[in-house]
C-alpha cells in the first residue's frame, strides 16, 4: 500500500514537553514537506528537505526541528521553544523540489495542554 | 498581505446545485496554479493542475478555470453531493522558487440534502 503516513493522528502534551511527530513515505519521492495549519490560515511550512542528509528552514522554522537520516522518513521535533504549538501538522513529499506536486500525508492533530 | 485570495470563506448548498469557488493571486510570474480538497481532519488531495498556457482542466465534476491576464481562477462544481463537503484550497507556484507553494485559505463548501 504506497503513500505517506502520518503518526499519531492525534497527539496530546504538556506545555513544555518536546514532541515528536512522525512521518514516513514509500513513494520513493526526495523531497519531504512540513506545514501547519491554524484555522482561518493556509498552510504554513515548517521545514522542508530536498535530499537525504539535507534540509531548510521555512517560514515558520522557529521553536521546530528536523532530520533526514533516511529518504523515507522526515521527523519533526515541536519543542518547547514553539510558542503556540496547538495545530495541526501536514507532511507532504514529492519527486523533487523542482517537480513538485506535493502528496500529502492525513495529518496530526497536536494539543498542548 | 495575502498572495493568494480565496472567496468567499464558506458556502452552503444543497445537493446536486452547482457552485463557483474564486481564486485570485498576485504571484507573478507563476508555474501552476492548483486546486486541492481537504476532507475535516485530513490532508489536502489534488483535484487540478494547471500551468499558465492552460486556461481550464476538469476532473470528473470538478472544472477549474484560469485567466492569467486577470490572475484569477475559478472551481466549479456540478451536481454536486454530500461528499462534495470539504474546504477547497488554491495554490499557486511561483515560477523562480518552485519548492515552495503559496497556499490560499481555502473555500469551506457544506453541501445539505
Amino acid at each position: 500500500d504506497g503513500g505517506i503516513t502520518q503518526s499519531p493522528k492525534y497527539l496530546f502534551r504538556k506545555e513544555g514537553q518536546n514532541v515528536t511527530l512522525s512521518c514516513e513515505q514509500n513513494l520513493n519521492h526526495d523531497a519531504m514537506y512540513w506545514y501547519r495549519q491554524d484555522p482561518g490560515q493556509g498552510l504554513r511550512l515548517i521545514y522542508y528537505s530536498q535530499i537525504v542528509n539535507d534540509f531548510q528552514k521555512g517560514d515558520i522554522a522557529e521553536g521546530y526541528s528536523v532530520s533526514r537520516e533516511k529518504k523515507e522518513s522526515f521527523p519533526l521535533t515541536v519543542t518547547s521553544a514553539q510558542k503556540n504549538p496547538t495545530a495541526f501538522y501536514l507532511c507532504a513529499s514529492s519527486i523533487s523540489a523542482v517537480i513538485n506536486e506535493q502528496f500529502f500525508g492525513p495529518g496530526t492533530r497536536l494539543t498542548v495542554l | 498581505k495575502n498572495q493568494v485570495e480565496q472567496s468567499p470563506q464558506s458556502l452552503i448548498i444543497l445537493e446536486g446545485k452547482n457552485c463557483t469557488l474564486q481564486c485570485n493571486y498576485t504571484v507573478s510570474p507563476f508555474s501552476n496554479l492548483r486546486w486541492y480538497k481537504q476532507d475535516t481532519g485530513r490532508g489536502p488531495v489534488s483535484l487540478t493542475i494547471m500551468t499558465f498556457s492552460e486556461n481550464t482542466k476538469s476532473n470528473g465534476r470538478y472544472t477549474a478555470t484560469l485567466d492569467a491576464d486577470t490572475k484569477q481562477s475559478s472551481l466549479h462544481i456540478t451536481a454536486s453531493q454530500l461528499s462534495d463537503s470539504a474546504s477547497y484550497i488554491c495554490v499557486v507556484i511561483d515560477l523562480y522558487n518552485t519548492d515552495k507553494l503559496i497556499f490560499g485559505t481555502g473555500t469551506r463548501l457544506q453541501v445539505f440534502p
